[in-house]
């Protein structure tokens, strides 16, 4: 029934490994996001997928690659982890000028 | 580049009080424009929007109207309710590249107490 499901939806991890999130929408949208929560609440757009097609990539550093196997699961790995990737991550899907949210991924690196 | 900037919280309000969020944009164009609310633990949930100016959205008792005037797009209820304690995030779409993208202010925490 969820509309955008995201695995795992905690994950703690020591730095310098590498992890990946996945995200899953059954709404037949052909956008999907990547968004990073801060400590502090603030949101900020990471990727863009049209498609499998990336679109919009907001000078985020290489260690993290997005990946698309098919418009319906947007896939986020990270490399080398660091403490200040610590947050929440977000998928969405858009359809039209909705986004609709996943519950979110909360990564702490240690 | 497109903003937005909201008022900074925390706002605490007792049940039933009056409430609103300031919200005003700066962009290029007129975008579109909404409130997005997050309840503890979930994720974004579209709360209302706005496509045009003079455009008011409207949901659950929460209202804002589009203002390109004063470029601003204010979140109001008029009795608040403890089931509405969240964080509240002001919007605007941002067209780049041919795709579209949020861009979204600080958020704004609300407290109802009963």
């Amino acid at each position: 029934d969820t509309a955008v499901s995201q695995t795992p939806k905690y994950l703690v991890t020591q730095m310098g490994n590498d992890k990946s999130i996945k995200c899953e929408q059954n709404l037949g949208h052909d956008t999907m996001y990547w968004y990073k929560q801060d400590s502090k609440k603030f949101l900020k757009i990471m990727f863009s997928y049209n498609n499998k097609e990336l679109i919009i990539n907001e000078t985020v550093p290489n260690r993290f690659s997005p990946k698309s196997p098919d418009k319906a699961h947007l896939n986020l790995h990270i490399n080398s982890l660091e403490l200040g990737d610590s947050a929440v991550y977000f998928c969405a899907s858009r359809s039209q000028e909705t986004q609709y949210f996943g519950p979110g991924t909360r990564l702490l690196v240690l | 580049g497109n903003s937005v900037t909201q008022m900074e919280g925390p706002v605490t309000l007792s049940e039933e009080a009056f409430l609103t969020i300031n919200c005003t944009y700066t962009a290029t164009g007129y975008p579109s424009l909404f409130w997005y609310v997050q309840y503890p633990g979930e994720g974004l949930q579209l709360l209302l929007k706005a496509t045009k100016a003079d455009d008011k959205g409207s949901n659950k008792g929460f209202e804002a109207t589009y203002r390109k005037e004063t470029t601003s797009f204010h979140l109001e209820k008029g009795s608040v309710q403890v089931s509405d304690s969240a964080v509240y995030f002001c919007a605007l779409s941002d067209v780049q590249g041919g795709s579209e993208k949020l861009v979204f202010g600080k958020g704004t925490k609300l407290t109802v107490n009963p």
